[in-house]
């Protein structure tokens, strides 16, 4: 069975920073790994999609990297703004048709 | 298009009730999921559709919970009865083809918020 782990559950940092969220997962079989956002009180909207034989995807200040044979894949955020606050979570897609998710990481970033 | 649509966005409902949740898809999308958010579970899949059938319901906790996809365009999600440790955040989610391919996204409602007393 898959297992999804998100490092750290909250991240608070002030604006402009870079930083860095991880993922993990278990069973590195998977078709596609999915970063999504989820704001208060909101469904969750996809970032970024990473197929299995890709190693990295990019949208503007975002940046996620993918290591299957370690478990592992990071979402870059570059310079951040106050509206990157969010919780950002993780998903594999290691079955035919669904995902697991991990519990995600609420980050926080002052002005 | 308006995106995946759920009402009611919240329900507050006592213990013993039955509650049915709805969802409207994004049209064209051939798959429908329905996930249920808790702080202790994370997000957990109870049941998706493929073409209105029902693929996969191992997700559902118990035989109180129920859905059914009569159309394209419509789901419910039911509890009956409803007890306190169902409240959570009961999210719906489509997609074009199931992220069965290895390149296609899930899109999801706004969620309903259910609290059981």
């Amino acid at each position: 069975k898959q297992e999804v782990t998100q490092i750290p559950a909250a991240l608070s940092v002030p604006e402009g920073e870079n930083l860095v969220l991880n993922c993990s997962f278990t069973d590195s079989a998977i078709y596609n790994l999915q970063w999504f956002r989820q704001d208060p009180g909101k469904g969750l909207t996809s970032l970024l999609l990473i197929q299995s034989s890709q190693r990295e995807q990019t949208s503007g200040r975002l940046n996620a990297s993918l290591d299957k044979s370690s478990g592992r894949s990071t979402l870059y955020i570059a310079a951040s703004q106050p509206g990157d606050s969010a919780t950002y979570l993780c998903a594999a897609h290691s079955g035919y048709s669904t995902l697991t998710f991990g519990k995600g990481t609420m980050l926080l970033v002052s002005p | 298009d308006a995106g995946v649509i759920q009402s009611p966005r919240h329900e507050v409902t006592e213990m013993g009730q039955e509650v049915t949740l709805r969802c409207k898809p994004i049209s064209g999308h051939d798959y429908l999921f329905w996930y249920r958010q808790t702080m202790m579970r994370g997000l957990e899949l109870l049941i998706y559709f493929n073409n209105n059938v029902p693929i996969d319901d191992s997700g559902m906790p118990e035989d109180r919970f129920s859905a059914k996809m009569p159309n394209a365009s419509f789901s419910t999600l039911k509890i009956q009865p409803s007890e306190p440790r169902d409240s959570a955040v009961y999210f719906c989610a489509s997609s074009p083809s199931g992220t069965g391919r290895s390149n296609e996204k899930l899109f999801f409602g706004s969620g309903t918020q259910l609290s059981v007393l």
